[in-house]
């Protein structure tokens, strides 16, 4: 089955825990890209990758970092999280750019 | 302004009613144009996927794109409750607009 996965699905921290979000795609796709979607602001794009270690930011990079080895993986990164981290974090994939984009079932993520 | 526009609602109607969810745009240079359907805490799901302007049908769903105006519609015919959810529209172009915009989502609520 084609899909998007995510891990974990939640996950509660505390300020300054390193953490890393997985994601996986088994589509073969090119470009692959992480939102976090919040009340009343939508989803709003984190970093993107369009190839193999080819990533660039989004709308809000900060505090984020991500990473693209190999072609179906794309872990986010949070170094330091803070509270204002704490949302709905989706992963995304698509054949390339502007295209179509399957996401992941999202994580929770809690930073208190 | 922002380039995509779409009405939070919540759109409220009984079962069996024919649902009209709207987007306009800004930038003349879109021109893929998608429809998301996300249920609560749910990551969001490709619904329909057109190219350009003209209408694609798929079930009881009819996607419509009228370029001239920057405005695609989403229709539902026959809606049930299990269409109860939060509806986004996404877009892009080609060249230097290759980044898909999304828009805010229109909550949809179906009643029995």
């Amino acid at each position: 089955e084609a899909q998007v996965t995510q891990n974990p699905r939640y996950l509660i921290t505390v300020t300054g825990k390193k953490l890393t979000v997985t994601c996986s795609q088994n589509m073969n796709h090119e470009y692959m890209s992480w939102y976090r979607q919040d009340p009343g602001l939508g989803l709003r794009q984190i970093y993107y990758s369009m190839n193999v270690e080819v990533t660039d930011k989004g709308d809000v990079p900060e505090g984020y970092k991500v990473s693209r080895k190999e072609k179906r993986n794309f872990p986010l990164i949070l170094e330091s999280p803070s509270p204002n981290q704490t949302s709905l974090y989706f992963c995304a994939s698509s054949p390339r750019e502007g295209r179509e984009q399957y996401f992941g079932p999202g994580t929770r993520l809690t930073v208190t | 302004q922002k380039e995509v526009e779409q009405d939070p609602g919540p759109l409220s109607v009984p079962e069996g009613a024919i649902v009209s969810l709207n987007c306009t745009y800004s930038n003349s240079a879109f021109q893929y144009f998608m429809w998301y359907r996300q249920y609560s805490r749910k990551g969001p799901e490709l619904l329909m996927y057109t190219y350009s302007s003209g209408n694609k049908e798929d079930g009881r769903f009819t996607a419509q794109v009228d370029k001239s105006s920057k405005y695609i519609s989403l229709f539902i015919r026959d809606s049930q409750p299990s269409d109860s959810a939060t509806y986004l529209c996404a877009m892009s172009g080609s060249g230097g607009y290759n980044k898909l915009i999304f828009g805010a989502g229109t909550r949809l609520a179906v009643h029995p």
